[in-house]
């Protein structure tokens, strides 16, 4: 089955201890990408990869870390969490359809990971 | 004016009824536009993806008006298992797909 996947799905952690949520997709797909949610403010690109080893800032990338070692990883990394940070994850690869000039495209999207810190 | 902006909602509609959002963005150069649905606190999934005028799949109709910068979305004869959030995505650049912004979402409720 075709999927996205993230671990851990919940976690409530406290200020300053470093974390990690995993992120895997099975689609062999190159460009992936972490946002986070919260209310009011809907998703928010934090980081994305276009292929491995290239990842770049998206539009809130403070506080956070990614890396792409191989194509179907991407973890994202809290080295010093602050309760700022607490929100919904969510982990996405992306197809290219790529019809003609529309870039046409579909995010696949992993189940989220809630995270709280205290 | 926001890159993407969408009234929040919540819709109330009752089975059968037509419902219709809208989607204002600011990119007058972006070409494709899409459609995720999100049911509560889940991941969102596309519904529809939008780069001429239009598209339509079954009871949904999404429709681009360039002129006006805005997208919609259309549901026709809803059904309680529509309820769920639909967010607007726009791409912030030309060609470029890979920046994708989202809006907050527009939240609908079907009551029997």
């Amino acid at each position: 089955e075709a999927q996205v996947t993230q671990n851990p799905r919940y976690l409530i952690t406290v200020t300053g201890k470093k974390l990690t949520v995993t992120c895997s997709q099975n689609m062999n797909h190159e460009y992936m990408s972490w946002y986070r949610q919260d209310p009011g403010l809907g998703l928010r690109q934090i980081y994305y990869s276009m292929n491995v080893e290239v990842t770049d800032k998206g539009d809130v990338p403070e506080g956070y870390k990614v890396s792409r070692k191989e194509k179907r990883n991407f973890p994202l990394i809290l080295e010093s969490p602050s309760p700022n940070q607490t929100s919904l994850y969510f982990c996405a690869s992306l197809h290219r359809y790529d019809q003609g000039l529309a870039g046409y495209n579909e995010q696949f999207f992993g189940p989220g990971t809630r995270l709280t810190v205290l | 004016r926001k890159e993407v902006e969408q009234d929040p909602g919540p819709f109330n509609v009752p089975e059968g009824a037509t419902v219709a959002f809208n989607c204002t963005y600011s990119n007058s150069a972006s070409q494709s536009f899409f459609w995720y649905r999100q049911d509560c606190r889940k991941e969102p999934k596309l519904l529809m993806s939008v780069y001429s005028s239009g598209n339509e799949d079954g009871r949904f109709t999404a429709q681009l008006n360039r002129a006006s910068q805005y997208i919609s979305l259309l549901i026709r004869d809803s059904k309680l298992s529509d309820s769920a959030t639909y967010l607007c995505v726009v791409p912030r650049g030309v060609w470029n797909t890979d920046k994708l912004i989202f809006g907050t979402g527009t939240r609908l409720q079907v009551f029997p």
